[in-house]
């Protein structure tokens, strides 16, 4: 089945830019959602469509998806963004959603 | 305002059966594909299951297949999941949410409810 690759972690001062890697076969052929989830709470969807943000999501968060890697980047990291951030795409291959293991974003 | 609220959760003995809830309210029920997704305890999130608008297509992870079931009733604005012959591995905090257009995005989610599979 289709595998999404994600780091455990990653770590920036606030104010810094966080970049948040989703690694598979030819993922630029997919379309790759993001979502953040803050401790105790339910996921959030903050990227569609590779680069596209929904409404009352800030212009900080941003996407790209292109050959074996998609990114969501953060700019001008606050306190407030760090979360667990997962990627997803959706299989045709096996009609099923994957969701990618999940990068805990620390804001030092 | 867009709500979707879960219930059903609860303990459960390996081998037994839980029916979830998810009562849907604030938008037009019938015009969404609609997914469940689980998390067990300090792990990632997991695509379980979807249902589209009029039961025509549901898919499922291959983990819960043949022991799972999907349903909706559009007329009560809701969806279900019949978990049947549960393990300790099905023990997660399950979702409902909301797909935007289609199978994906998901853009509404509950809070969640919990089942736990423990003899």
């Amino acid at each position: 089945s289709y595998v999404l690759t994600q780091p455990p972690s990653v770590s920036v001062a606030p104010g810094q830019t966080a970049r948040i890697t989703c690694g598979a076969n030819n993922i630029g052929g997919k379309t790759v959602y993001w979502y953040q989830q803050k401790a105790g709470q339910a996921p959030v969807l903050v990227v569609y469509d590779d680069s596209d943000r929904p409404s009352g999501i800030p212009e900080r968060f941003s996407g790209s998806n292109s050959g074996n890697t998609a990114t969501l980047t953060i700019s001008r990291v606050e306190a407030g963004d760090e979360a667990d951030y997962y990627c997803q795409v959706w299989d045709s291959s096996s009609d099923q959603g994957i969701f990618g293991g999940g990068t805990k974003l620390t804001v030092l | 305002e867009v709500q979707v609220v879960e219930s059903g959760g609860g303990l459960v003995q390996p081998g037994g059966s839980l029916r979830l809830s998810c009562a849907a309210s604030g938008f037009t029920f019938r015009g969404h594909w609609m997914t469940w997704v689980r998390q067990a305890p300090g792990k990632g999130l997991e695509w379980v299951a979807n249902i589209n608008q009029d039961e025509s297509e549901k898919y499922y992870v291959d983990s819960v297949k043949g022991r799972f079931t999907i349903s909706r009733d559009n007329a009560k604005n809701s969806l279900y999941l019949q978990m049947n012959s549960l393990r300790a591995e099905d023990t997660a905090m399950y979702y409902c949410a909301r797909g935007v257009r289609g199978v994906l995005p998901l853009d509404y989610w509950g809070q969640g409810t919990l089942v736990t599979v423990s003899s």
